[in-house]
């Protein structure tokens, strides 16, 4: 069984970068067909996509973030990435990392992280 | 963006009676090879999402067999037969098709 592990600081200051690494466990993040990536949701709103990573490095990212995020990957690790910069209060959000097959067909999910955006 | 609009926002209900929730997006999801890429997930409290059902209408390994999924280029539904307690949580739609992937805002199903 796939699982996935966030970790990261749970408080970032204001224009500050925001970073984040996802551990993949059950599998290996080389596998073909698999995407990986991260998800926000800020308090009381919706889920948003951030971007992912394939294994080649290859990565695809929502163009409204577009300027401001970056996903890297490890595979010696079996771990990847983001790193958010120069945050704001708008930033502060659960944070999942998260595998996808295609066409952002998302089946395993992390348990999430809080990272909150204050001085 | 695909913007992906659930209704209700908010369903109670009792338990052992149906349940259903509407999908609708602003462009038909049906993409060029045929399929057609609009996946639910549940969110019960505490939790992460865990996808229900993919592609319209497949159910996942192990999501019971009273959830069911339909619908066809923007609109979609998710029925829950007989509600039971551990049903509780909040649930997404989420449209693949057309790039970024977009979320539904999310339905809250209570019980009365």
């Amino acid at each position: 069984q796939l699982q996935l592990q966030e970790s990261g600081p749970g408080l970032v200051k204001p224009s500050e970068t925001l970073s984040l690494t996802c551990i993949v466990s059950g599998g290996s993040i080389r596998s073909t067909n698999s995407y990986w990536g991260w998800i926000r949701q800020p308090p009381g709103k919706e889920l948003e996509w951030m971007g992912s990573i394939e294994y080649s490095g290859t990565t695809h990212y929502n163009p409204s973030l577009k300027s401001r995020v970056a996903i890297s990957i490890d595979t010696s690790k079996n771990q990847f990435s983001l790193r958010l910069s120069s945050v704001t209060a708008a930033d502060t959000a659960v944070y999942y990392c998260a595998r996808d097959t295609g066409h952002y067909d998302v089946d395993y999910w992390g348990q999430g992280t809080l990272v909150t955006v204050s001085s | 963006d695909v913007v992906m609009t659930q209704s209700p926002l908010s369903l109670p209900v009792t338990l052992g009676q149906p349940a259903s929730i509407s999908c609708r997006s602003s462009l038909s999801l049906r993409y060029r090879d045929g399929n057609t890429y609009l996946n639910w997930y549940q969110q019960r409290p505490g939790q992460s999402p865990r996808r229900l059902i993919y592609r319209v209408s497949n159910r996942d390994s192990g999501v019971p067999d009273r959830f069911s999924g339909s619908g066809s280029g923007t609109d979609f539904t998710l029925k829950i037969s007989r509600v039971e307690a551990e049903d509780v949580g909040v649930y997404y739609c989420m449209q693949g098709t057309h790039g970024p992937g977009t979320f539904g805002q999310g339905t809250k199903v209570e019980i009365k």
